[in-house]
């Protein structure tokens, strides 16, 4: 079955300092995957997507189908980016996004 | 509109009511989403309407969950002699694209607690 592991549900740092947060996939096929964020009282929004090769707010994620993985990244964590990130893969365009359990990341000062 | 938007935002029921969900997607999005939000966890799938065709229901839990998009436009998820197990927040997407081809807006959510 699809699945989508986040490991860490609390990745907590210090600003400046590197941030990965952790997303593993099961599909044997080609999925597509995104990263979506929620802020504190905020609706929960697209950050970016892997057919995209974006870099938003700093953020670059890239898909390694060997490891099945599509970590994020970003070198420098602002106390901005402290919120709830999800991870989620769709496998066909019928509309099933499945989302991972989600990291909490926390940027202290 | 300015968005997604779902009411109530806060709904609490005892054990056995029916309650009804409410969502406006944004104007002239074909594609509608339900999500189910228990405390603690991502997001799960409920069901995909695309216009007033729902395309997948494979994620609603039972046969007490009953969603529908009439008109394409609005749409409303109904829980039947809810369980307190129901207890969570509701979320509704849409997008302009079919499917996951485009970006997901998500509404606030309705928090639904079971007594």
């Amino acid at each position: 079955a699809q699945r989508v592991t986040q490991p860490e549900k609390l990745l907590s740092v210090f600003k400046g300092a590197p941030v990965e947060l952790k997303c593993n996939y099961s599909y044997s096929g080609s999925p597509e995957l995104f990263w979506y964020v929620q802020y504190s009282r905020q609706r929960l929004q697209l950050l970016l997507r892997h057919i995209s090769r974006e870099s938003i707010k700093g953020f670059t994620a890239d898909l390694n189908k060997g490891e099945t993985s599509f970590h994020l990244k970003k070198p420098f964590a602002q106390e901005e980016d402290s919120a709830m990130y999800y991870c989620a893969l769709s496998y066909y365009q019928g509309g099933k996004l499945i989302f991972g359990q989600g990291t909490e990341l926390s940027v202290k000062p | 509109g300015a968005g997604v938007s779902q009411s109530p935002r806060y709904k609490v029921a005892k054990r056995g009511q029916d309650v009804a969900l409410r969502c406006d997607p944004i104007s002239g999005h074909v594609s509608l989403f339900w999500y189910q939000q228990a405390l603690g966890q991502g997001p799960e799938f409920l069901t995909y309407f695309q216009n007033e065709a729902q395309l997948d229901k494979s994620g609603l839990p039972s046969d007490r969950f009953f969603a529908e998009r009439p008109e394409g436009s609005v749409s409303t998820l109904k829980i039947q002699r809810t369980q307190q197990e129901d207890s969570a927040v509701y979320l509704c997407a849409s997008s302009f694209m079919l499917g996951t081809a485009g970006e997901l807006f998500f509404g606030e959510g309705s928090r639904l607690t079971v007594l």
